[in-house]
């Protein structure tokens, strides 16, 4: 299965932007790129997926290099709500729709 | 707003003993996980299913067997549960053909086997 590297932890300031990044080189052609988080207590809640194209919502941003090997998740401004554990995921191809987690990023965020 | 439940938060089980841990989803949805989260470790795959009465392996499906009868509602049972199987465990459900689809987390339920 393909792995994803993501750094054990990073820290940010209240209201400045976030970037996580996150390489998977073995990343195939159908592999989505996932991002989930998972607050204090909680289940994981997703955040956002791509494929090749940069992409964005309302929680984030998800730059994808252009050979796929590497990817960021982008918290344009982060808040002490966004301090969670970031998890990067191939998604595999296929109907299933099965993820390999990993041990994500735990980001903390100073007031 | 999409509901995943999961009967309990927290379970306490002797060693042996049989457990059952129930998920129900209310979005109609085929998927269906069971994980496990453990420090260092991350979420881990036990079983998935895509449709009533089917199932798939994960990564880490020994000691471990799960019951699909309704769509709703996936249930994972510990035969005998062992004190390597204290752990957080985690349900989710997500739509599947024509994806991919988020999954849909439940809050967990801290299973203790003493």
């Amino acid at each position: 299965d393909a792995k994803t590297t993501q750094p054990n932890s990073m820290e940010s300031n209240e209201e400045e932007p976030v970037h996580l990044p996150c390489n998977h080189s073995t990343i195939s052609g159908t592999d989505y790129i996932h991002w989930y988080r998972q607050l204090p207590s909680q289940g994981p809640e997703y955040v956002i997926h791509g494929l090749t194209s940069n992409v964005n919502n309302r929680m984030a941003s998800l730059a994808i290099a252009e050979d796929r090997k590497s990817s960021t998740l982008i918290l344009h401004r982060a808040t002490l709500r966004d301090a969670a554990v970031y998890y990067c995921i191939l998604g595999l191809g296929g109907a299933t729709n099965k993820l390999i987690f990993g041990t994500g990023t735990l980001l903390a965020v100073q007031p | 707003d999409v509901k995943v439940t999961q009967s309990s938060r927290y379970l306490v089980k002797r060693t042996g003993e049989k457990v059952f841990l129930e998920c129900v989803q209310d979005m109609d949805h085929e998927n269906m996980f069971w994980y496990r989260q453990d420090p260092g470790l991350g979420l881990r795959l036990i079983y998935f299913s895509y449709d009533v009465k089917m199932k798939e392996k994960g990564d880490i499906p020994e000691g471990y067997s799960v019951s699909r009868e309704k769509k709703e509602r996936f249930s994972l049972i510990l035969e005998s549960a062992s004190t390597n199987q204290t752990s957080m465990y985690l349900c989710a459900s997500s739509f599947l053909a024509g994806g991919p689809y988020e999954q849909y987390f439940g809050p967990g339920t801290r299973l203790t086997v003493t």
